[in-house]
């Protein structure tokens, strides 16, 4: 299984909404990746969890909140959104954290907030 | 400041041609390139690396060159077929580890 599971794929949430993003992966992977992409845009590193613990934040509103319940498992979340938070939301994993680079990307969530 | 970017935003080429996607980058201490591929509604597939020792790679189809002297990047895709159409992006590692991605060109094939 080479696969990064995201759910849901499509997400519309109010501003006054709280949701959750979630993320699987079954490579025995230990590092796991949020990343935001606007549309026609690169995409940006939002967080990296490593082994579990948050080791980047990369200065994302306190509105986006990661959780790591386990080693196979990534949950981002959603509160108090506000519309430029529409975006793609990537999950990727790879192997250790210094194997940022041939990380395996999940399809992605579309999130319009409306 | 430090960036990774891409020469053209779109590139259009003829079913059977070979393609060249560039892309330069300022890191000199970038020591681990890769290209992704990202088909729409998709997320970005790997789609070959290169280690800043090494001057070319090569895979199925695809070439990575890289050229540290000027600070360049490309990705050749030989006999380019409509299922390459795609963004391209390139990205690169440094000494922190952190991937960035480029800005990414369109590749549109003609039949």
């Amino acid at each position: 299984d080479t696969e990064v599971t995201q759910t849901p794929k499509h997400l519309v949430m109010g501003m006054t909404n709280k949701k959750s993003l979630k993320c699987e992966q079954h490579m025995g992977h230990r590092a796991m990746y949020w990343y935001k992409q606007k549309a026609k845009k690169p995409p940006e590193l939002m967080f990296v969890y490593s082994y579990e613990k948050l080791s980047i934040n990369e200065s994302v509103p306190s509105r986006f909140s990661p959780e790591c319940p386990n080693s196979s498992l990534l949950n981002l979340h959603l509160h108090a959104l506000q519309p430029e938070d529409s975006a793609l939301y990537l999950c990727a994993s790879s192997q250790d954290r210094l194997g940022q680079g041939e990380a395996f990307f999940g399809q992605g969530t579309r999130l319009t907030v409306v | 400041g430090e960036s990774v970017g891409l020469h053209l935003p779109t590139l259009s080429v003829q079913e059977g041609d070979n393609s060249i996607i560039n892309c330069a980058y300022s890191n000199s201490a970038s020591d681990y390139f890769i290209w992704y591929k990202q088909e729409s509604g998709k997320g970005p597939q790997f789609i070959i690396d290169i280690r800043s020792n090494m001057d070319k790679r090569q895979g199925q189809r695809v070439t990575v060159l890289l050229n540290k002297t000027v600070k360049h990047l490309s990705l050749q895709i030989a006999a380019t077929q409509p299922g390459d159409s795609a963004v391209y992006f390139c990205a690169e590692t440094g000494a922190n580890s952190k991937l960035t991605f480029g800005k990414g060109i369109t590749l549109s094939v003609r039949p």
